[in-house]
């Protein structure tokens, strides 16, 4: 079993809906990131938490240190937000989820 | 304010071939971390450098190795070349720790090993 679970994998949306990512991690940590990756390669840190939540835009992060879980919520998604978001975990060393792909459609 | 640039942005290498991949990090920043990206293991940490030296280290093999340099600029060298390194090595710089502070990514060197 993998530290960090992602779900769901993929994901397809209509361009207005709310969108929910979800990350659960099995170890310790100091903080979790939440990473945003575009085609290309190119990777965007979008929040760092240790606790609560944060809001940035359309984009809002939570985090719940006791049952080991966070959450990436996207309201009024828009096309340009199709991308693959990342979950990491920092202790240490740093251990990624395996990424959720998501699409939204116009 | 410039981002973090990684050079070269593609290379092909030949098996058993050594490479060497360059990361400046945003002015003022002091850390610098590596990760591996391929299809099959997603995201690995490879190690983080602070003050020029290495602070954490995953579990790669000791073909892999970086240094940072006074300026904090940073690299890492592969030796020995096997087909399985081909990647997308990722840079990040931070202020301070990466564990405390925001990470900034770079675009990635893409490393095709053939």
């Amino acid at each position: 079993k993998n530290e960090v679970e992602q779900s769901p994998q993929n994901l397809t949306a209509q361009e207005g809906e709310f969108i929910t990512i979800n990350c659960s991690y099995s170890v310790g940590i100091s903080a979790l990131h939440w990473l945003q990756q575009h085609p290309g390669g190119g990777i965007v840190s979008l929040f760092m938490l240790s606790s609560g939540k944060k809001k940035h835009g359309r984009l809002i992060a939570t985090i719940n240190i006791q049952e080991k879980h966070s959450s990436l919520h996207i309201t009024a998604s828009h096309p340009r937000d199709s991308a693959v978001y990342i979950c990491a975990v920092r202790n240490n060393d740093m251990r990624f989820g395996a990424g959720t792909r998501l699409t939204v459609k116009p | 304010k410039a981002g973090v640039t990684q050079t070269p942005r593609y290379l092909i290498k030949t098996r058993g071939q050594q490479v060497t991949l360059s990361c400046s990090p945003i002015s003022g920043h002091r850390s610098v971390s590596w990760y591996q990206q391929t299809p099959g293991q997603g995201l690995q940490f490879l190690f983080e450098y602070f003050s020029e030296t290495q602070r954490n280290k995953g579990n790669f093999p000791g073909r892999f190795s970086g240094r940072q340099f006074s300026n904090s600029r940073s690299e890492m060298n592969v030796s020995t070349l096997e087909l399985g390194d081909s990647a997308l090595y990722l840079c990040a710089s931070s202020l301070g720790r990466m564990e405390n502070t925001e990470a900034f990514f770079g675009q990635g060197t893409r490393l095709t090993v053939v």
